[in-house]
Formats: C-alpha cells, structure tokens, sequence
C-alpha cells in the first residue's frame, strides 16, 4: 500500500527563526510526485510547493525548501524565517501511481505554531 | 480567476437523511476530485473523474454514496442514508490536462455534521 507518514503532530517556532517538517512516504514506483500543502483555518487547501522524483535538485520557493532524499523516501519542508501567517496544519501529500492525473495521498498533517 | 467553488460550506443532518454537496471546478480544469477529510486526519480520496468519466472510484462507499459530473464541469456527490460516521469535510479539486502530474486547486469544502 502506498503511504505517507508525517510524525510530528505538533511543532513550535518563534517567528524569524527557521523549522524542519517531516515526512516519509512508502511506494514501489520510481516516478512519483511529492506536494507540501497548507490548510488555514479557513480549510483551504494551498499547494506550497512541489517536488518531482526525477529531479535530483530540491525545489525552493522563496522561503520554503525541501530536503528530498530518495533513497531513503523523504520528504523533508524547511520554513526560513517563519512569519505568523505561516500557522496553519501542512500536509505532505504524494501522487505515488506512477504519473498522471491521480489522486493524492495525504499524510495526518502537521500542526505548526508560530511563537511571536 | 474564480477558484473551485463549493456549496454549501457547512451542513447539519440527521442520520439516516439524504445529503448532496455541489462544485464548481476552475474553468476549463477536465480533472476534478472528491476528498474526505476526517477530523486530524489528512484527506482521502473518495473519486476521481476525468472529464464526464469516473477514472476512480474505487474508495466510494457505493452502497451510500454516489457522485456525478454531468457535462463535465459541475459535480454532485451524494450519501443517502447518512450516518454518524460520515461527519467530515469534503472536499473538492480540480486541475487541468491528462499528461504528467498537475496542481490540484481545492475548494473550502463543506463540513458535514450528522446527529
């Protein structure tokens, strides 16, 4: 089965200062696609940012990078100088079939706070 | 550009009553997508239509729940009978093309409470 794991309910950071959100997946496929999405109160899901497994280089986005390790299946987000408006639950998502217009699989998300 | 439309964003029911949720993809987007979010947890797809075409349905509960995308724009989904256990969010999606993997747009979803 595929799946994606994220093991921190919860995480804490003072605004400014930069936080590591976890996450590892599980597929047998070798072409697959890794999103980070952010759900706001509001429970609007926003694509963050995305990550091809092809590529080698790990994808930025201004603030937000990610550690993509391959072998080891994951899929880290970084958040440099984190904002209040950063607070929200981030969820990892994978389209693990092999390419195409699939569905998602989501992990339980992340709560991430931000400390002013 | 108008984003993915849902209605109605909040819905109270008794079990065993019939309940439809509505969406309104971005225009132009042939790929649309039901989700399920359960409380703390991440959403699960429920289906996937490609156009007019259900492509995946395989996670719908089929004995209550039904969904259709007339004309391959608007899409409806249906539980009937609901029951406790269906108090959720759904969720709707949309993106565009048939090749490689696409940004999936959401909607606000519609949180769903049975009593």
């Amino acid at each position: 089965a595929q799946t994606v794991t994220q093991s921190q309910p919860e995480m804490s950071v003072q605004e400014a200062e930069t936080v590591t959100l976890s996450c590892t997946y599980d597929t047998s496929e070798s072409d697959y696609y890794l999103f980070w999405y952010k759900q706001p109160p509001s429970r609007q899901m926003i694509l963050v940012i995305r990550q091809e497994a092809y590529k080698q280089q790990n994808a930025t986005e201004n603030r937000f990078s990610v550690n993509f390790q391959k072998a080891a299946k994951s899929f880290s987000l970084k958040i440099s100088d984190s904002q209040l408006g950063d607070a929200a639950m981030y969820f990892c998502a994978a389209s693990l079939s092999g390419g195409g217009a699939d569905g998602l699989t989501f992990g339980k998300g992340t709560h991430l706070i931000i400390q002013p | 550009e108008a984003g993915v439309v849902q209605s109605p964003r909040y819905k109270i029911i008794e079990k065993k009553q019939p309940v439809a949720f509505w969406c309104n993809p971005i225009s132009g987007h042939n790929t649309l997508y039901w989700y399920r979010q359960n409380l703390g947890q991440g959403p699960e797809l429920l289906i996937r239509y490609e156009n007019e075409e259900a492509v995946d349905d395989s996670q719908l509960p089929k004995d209550r729940f039904s969904a259709e995308r007339l004309k391959g724009v608007d899409s409806t989904l249906k539980i009937q009978p609901a029951e406790l256990g269906d108090s959720a969010v759904y969720l709707c999606a949309s993106s565009y093309g048939l090749a490689g993997v696409l940004e999936q747009y959401f909607g606000p979803g519609t949180r769903l409470t049975v009593t």
